[in-house]
């Protein structure tokens, strides 16, 4: 099945610092891409979405780029603040195969400190 | 606009005893989700209605667990004998249409003692 795989299980940065979470993906379809941010007691929200290859998806500084020939789809921030901290999930959904549920990874913890 | 809303925010039951958790998705979404978040496993997939009809319920147990939405305007999960690997976050999620933006509740929280 499908599957989402995010390598750092936690990011501990300093304001200012640049971002990176590395996420890979495995699907047999064509699969629309997604990251979202989780506060403490809150669902999540989306960050945003691509859904082709070579697309940029970005929102409030963070940005990634669908890249179907290494199946990635890392999340990066030039500049971190206090106030980015927060779970930090990769998603997908083959809407194509017209099954709209999220396969997420297992989330990246990021600690920003002033 | 109110958003997702979730139904208790805590409950605590017995081992053994059933548990009914409420969902009230957006005025005007066609498609409801239910999601189980645990430390171990992180965010899996329970199950999804589009206009009502249950679409696909691959994510859920097979014993204990069902869902429905009577109607538009909420959905319910409901957990017979609830055991203590039951304790999760259980998040809802509805969104436009199946293949748009879903829209998550803040979830409830279910401790199985």
């Amino acid at each position: 099945g499908d599957s989402v795989t995010q390598t750092e299980g936690q990011v501990a940065l300093s304001e200012e610092d640049f971002l990176t979470i590395h996420c890979n993906y495995s699907a047999s379809g064509y699969p629309t891409l997604f990251w979202y941010v989780q506060y403490p007691g809150e669902g999540p929200q989306l960050l945003f979405r691509a859904s082709r290859d070579k697309e940029k998806g970005s929102s409030r500084g963070f940005e990634a780029t669908y890249d179907k020939g290494t199946t990635s789809f890392h999340l990066r921030k030039a500049s971190v603040q206090e106030s980015d901290s927060a779970v930090y999930y990769c998603a997908l959904s083959d809407f194509g195969g017209s099954n709209a549920k999220l396969t997420f990874g297992k989330g990246t913890k990021l600690s920003v400190k002033s | 606009n109110a958003g997702v809303i979730q139904t208790p925010r805590h409950k605590v039951t017995g081992k053994g005893q059933e548990a009914t958790l409420w969902c009230e998705p957006i005025s005007g979404h066609s498609a409801v989700f239910w999601y189980r978040q645990t430390i171990v496993q992180g965010l899996e997939f329970l199950t999804y209605f589009r206009n009502q009809a249950p679409i696909d319920d691959s994510g859920m147990p097979k014993e204990r667990f069902s869902a429905q939405m009577p109607n538009q305007s909420h959905s319910t999960l409901k957990i017979q004998s609830t055991q203590p690997q039951d304790s999760a976050v259980y998040l809802c999620a509805s969104s436009v249409g199946g293949a748009r933006e879903q829209y998550f509740g803040p979830g409830t929280r279910l401790t199985v003692l």
